[in-house]
């Protein structure tokens, strides 16, 4: 049971460049989000997923899409990458939305763009 | 709106020394807290959570949380620290309720553990 697994586990950018980043989890999970961690701010919700099928924005969405491939992918796409969005970025799964359902995480995946 | 607040970016305490986190939260409705750990190069850990009921939480590892409303707080304790608990902690808020609601994270404090 590999719990969340996000891929990669590192990446550098040059300004204006594209990337996905990848998250998969097996739990069964059906509420999946996307965030970004920065030094000094804690964690902030890019999107998150309810349920297959449905995404929402969250904080701070802007210079981002994602994509719910299925119950288990959940994608993060930046179209043309910039400085400020250096970060290190979670994926999480919980049960369902409710605020009583853990949120389990994935080890992250640290983007710098030049 | 909710907020949290944790005092003190960086703790360092000597091996087998108590362990205090602070965490002070604002909400305008009663709140869910929970507690996260993360570990180096890792992903956020649930240490924790206070919904209802007892206001004293246990935890993993041998922490423990007490909810106080009447100073809005709930800090980390743990009675002796081991090396194994260095890490980052973080304190989040947010609202019961179905559906999604938002989950506020403090700015996280790195724990020393001191040989």
């Amino acid at each position: 049971n590999a719990g969340v697994t996000q891929t990669p586990k590192f990446q550098v950018l040059k300004t204006g460049q594209s990337m996905t980043l990848q998250c998969a989890q097996d739990m069964n999970h059906n509420s999946m989000y996307w965030y970004r961690q920065d030094p000094g701010m804690g964690l902030r919700l890019i999107y998150y997923s309810a349920s297959e099928g449905t995404t929402d924005k969250g904080e701070v969405p802007n210079g981002y899409n994602v994509s719910r491939l299925n119950k288990r992918e959940f994608s993060l796409r930046l179209e043309s990458a910039a400085p400020s969005q250096t970060s290190v970025y979670f994926c999480a799964s919980s049960e369902g939305l409710a605020t009583l359902y853990e949120q389990y995480f994935g080890p992250g995946t640290r983007l710098t763009v030049t | 709106a909710q907020s949290v607040t944790q005092l003190g970016s960086h703790v360092s305490v000597s091996e087998g020394a108590l362990v205090l986190l602070r965490c002070n939260y604002s909400s305008s409705v009663p709140p869910y807290l929970f507690w996260y750990v993360q570990y180096p190069n890792q992903g956020l850990q649930l240490l924790l959570k206070y919904t209802t009921g007892a206001t004293l939480v246990k935890g993993i590892n041998g922490f423990e949380a007490e909810f106080k409303k009447s100073e809005t707080s709930f800090h980390l304790t743990k009675p002796s620290a081991h090396m194994s608990d260095a890490a980052e902690y973080f304190c989040a808020v947010t609202i019961p309720g179905w559906g999604y609601q938002k989950v506020t994270f403090g700015t996280g404090t790195k724990l020393q553990v001191i040989p």
